[in-house]
């Protein structure tokens, strides 16, 4: 069964620091992979999408890594700032499953001043 | 453009009622999905469409439910009768064509409360 998990599933950080959110996925065959922040009560919003063959993508104080072999990604937030609190789904699309983006259960993010 | 427009906001309805659901997917896209988000067993895709037609709907927990995409520009997700347990958030989201390489846009979801 391919499967997704994030962790931690929750943090806390400080204004300024610089976090990383983890993801792992059970199998490596997928074709991308999409990082999205859920505020509370709001639609998923699409931060980045990192294919295959990359091994990074980047998106102003966002990077998403990719190791497909191992089956991970890891998206950094540089500087964090209040703003950024909320919950970080990721998702990759594994071959052979019809365009379905398989979901983790998320890593619930708060930055604190 | 405006995103992925869904309607209502929220629902509230009565155990046995029917609930209709609707979506609007981002003009051009030709896949469109539907999802279901729950506290308990997080994002679930429940159907999904390519060209308006149904690919893959093994995520549609019974028949109870059932979806329909008439157009390239409009999607309902129906139940009858409802049940206390189908309450969830209910997301729909759409991608373009053109390959593997293309973001999922989500809608702001529609929060469903039977009772």
């Amino acid at each position: 069964k391919q499967e997704v998990t994030q962790i931690p599933a929750a943090l806390s950080v400080p204004e300024g620091e610089n976090l990383v959110l983890n993801c792992s996925f059970t199998d490596s065959a997928i074709y991308n992979l999409q990082w999205f922040r859920q505020d509370p009560g709001k639609g998923l919003t699409s931060l980045l999408l990192i294919q295959s063959s990359q091994r990074e993508q980047t998106s102003g104080r966002l990077n998403a890594s990719l190791d497909k072999s191992s089956g991970r990604s890891t998206l950094y937030i540089a500087a964090s700032q209040p703003g950024d609190s909320a919950t970080y789904l990721c998702a990759p699309w594994f071959t052979g499953t019809a365009s379905k983006l398989t979901f983790g259960t998320g890593t619930r993010l708060q930055v604190t001043l | 453009d405006a995103g992925v427009i869904q309607s209502p906001r929220h629902e509230v309805t009565e155990m046995g009622q029917e609930v209709t659901l609707r979506c609007k997917p981002i003009s051009g896209h030709n896949s469109l999905f539907w999802y279901r988000q729950t506290m308990m067993r997080g994002l679930e895709l429940l159907i999904y469409f390519n060209n308006n037609v149904p690919i893959d709907d093994s995520g549609m927990p019974e028949d109870r439910f059932s979806a329909k995409m008439p157009n390239a520009s409009f999607s309902t997700l129906k139940i009858q009768p409802s049940e206390p347990r189908d309450s969830a958030v209910y997301f729909c989201a759409s991608r373009p064509g053109g390959g593997v390489n293309t973001e999922a846009f989500f809608g702001q979801g529609t929060r469903l409360t039977v009772v």
